[in-house]
């Protein structure tokens, strides 16, 4: 099975930095997702690692540690309108390759 | 227009009654997906379809079903109904390598 744990809610304040972690236990391992959820909507692709190292998009970059089953995503430049869930999703190496997403870090930024 | 399409939005109804929702995509993708989401909770994967023949349980598919109509259409239903399925369901899809996901707009409902 999968075990997969991130922080249910982080605050930080517009312009900012701000780190959300997502550590996990699997059998196997085959990429981990960072999906971003505005309250009442689809959650959408943020980005996706497989490799160890930083992946940078833009204000957004998503760090994996296989070794460490530990992953982050990095927020800079915090605007208000980052203020949503955060998921974070591991995909197994065998089976359906279908990803097991975590309960979400529900991010507030506030002025 | 979007891509994954859900019908109805938001829906209510009764303990007992049989309910249908729908999804409907034009990404062309061959796989598609249920998921439930309930606060605290995240998303918990319901049903899945590899293609149109395929269909497989997720973790928690008691008291669901689905059908695949075509490849672009993918249906979940609630037999009769209960109040702990009260919840906010997604459809998704993907290609075929089950890597990016992209999801419907969700259908929320309350069993009462």
């Amino acid at each position: 099975g999968q075990n997969i744990d991130q922080p249910t809610e982080m605050t930080a304040t517009e312009g900012a930095i701000v780190q959300i972690n997502c550590t996990y236990q699997t059998s196997g391992f085959n990429g981990l997702f960072w999906y971003q959820q505005h309250a009442g909507e689809a959650p959408t692709f943020l980005s996706y690692n497989v490799l160890d190292g930083l992946e940078e998009k833009g204000r957004f970059s998503s760090f994996l540690s296989r070794s460490k089953g530990y992953s982050y995503l990095l927020l800079k430049e915090l605007q208000m309108k980052d203020s949503a869930s955060y998921l974070c999703a591991v995909r197994r190496g065998r089976g359906s390759y279908i990803p097991t997403f975590g309960r979400g870090t529900s991010l507030i930024v506030h002025p | 227009d979007a891509d994954v399409t859900q019908t109805p939005r938001n829906r209510i109804t009764k303990t007992g009654k049989r309910i249908m929702l729908e999804c409907s995509q034009t990404k062309g993708h061959d796989r598609m997906y249920w998921y439930r989401q309930d606060p605290g909770l995240g998303l918990r994967l319901i049903y899945y379809s590899f293609d149109v023949k395929d269909i497989n349980k997720g973790e928690i598919s008691d008291g669901y079903s689905v059908s695949r109509q075509a490849q672009a259409k993918f249906s979940l239903s609630l037999e009769s109904a209960i109040p702990n399925q009260t919840a906010l369901y997604f459809c998704a899809t993907s290609g075929e390598d089950s890597y990016e996901q992209y999801f419907g707009p969700g259908t929320r409902l309350t069993v009462t």
